[in-house]
């Protein structure tokens, strides 16, 4: 099976940077990815890393290391509407797509 | 497109009764997930449809859920009887890429 660790809560200052870590354990692992969910949504696609380094989308950067099982999801210039919670979600063979238990981010003026 | 639809946005029900969650995922995707999320157990995924066949059903709790796809743009999950436990928000989400799924906005089921 697969597990994913990430911390249950984050807290940071609006316009900080805040980075969001992601420790997995599976079996043909093919890639990473972020999603963000706010309260009472539903989960938004931000990022996925297949290879080993750092992907940068605006405001947002996700890095994988395959040899580390690791990875994170980097937030700059954090803004209030931020605030919502943050999953890593492997993607293993025929099982892809299994979330962890995700990070609640409080941006906090 | 729309992206992916699910009905009903809400549902109660009583205790043994069915209850059928619907989807359509967005158009041309290969590959469609049911998640449910509770906040004991998060975003739990129950089973994965590539090209409308069932992959992976191992996270079905039991027997008395049962999910099928009898065509590229629909679902459902079905759960007979009912149980106060499983009550949740169920998502159905497709993708077509590897790693990028398209969420629905969720079924809140209240079992009581």
């Amino acid at each position: 099976g697969q597990s994913l660790e990430q911390p249950s809560e984050v807290t940071a200052v609006e316009g900080a940077i805040v980075q969001i870590n992601c420790t997995y354990q599976t079996s043909g692992f093919y890639g990473l990815s972020w999603y963000q969910q706010h309260d009472g949504g539903a989960p938004t696609f931000l990022s996925y890393n297949a290879l080993d380094g750092l992907e940068e989308t605006g405001r947002f950067s996700s890095f994988l290391s395959r040899s580390d099982s690791y990875g994170y999801l980097l937030l700059q210039e954090l803004q209030m509407k931020d605030s919502a919670s943050y999953f890593c979600a492997v993607n293993s063979g025929n099982t892809p797509l299994v979330f962890g238990k995700g990070t609640r981010l409080s941006v906090i003026a | 497109d729309a992206g992916v639809i699910q009905s009903p946005r809400h549902e109660v029900t009583e205790m043994g009764q069915e209850v059928t969650l619907r989807c359509k995922p967005i158009s041309g995707h290969n590959s469609l997930f049911w998640y449910r999320q509770t906040m004991m157990r998060g975003l739990e995924l129950l089973i994965y449809f590539n090209n409308n066949v069932p992959i992976d059903d191992s996270g079905m709790p039991e027997d008395r859920f049962s999910a099928k796809m009898p065509n590229a743009s629909f679902s459902t999950l079905k759960i007979q009887p009912s149980e106060p436990r499983d009550s949740a928000v169920y998502f159905c989400a497709s993708s077509l890429r590897e790693g990028e799924a398209f969420f629905g906005q969720g079924t809140r089921l209240t079992v009581v």
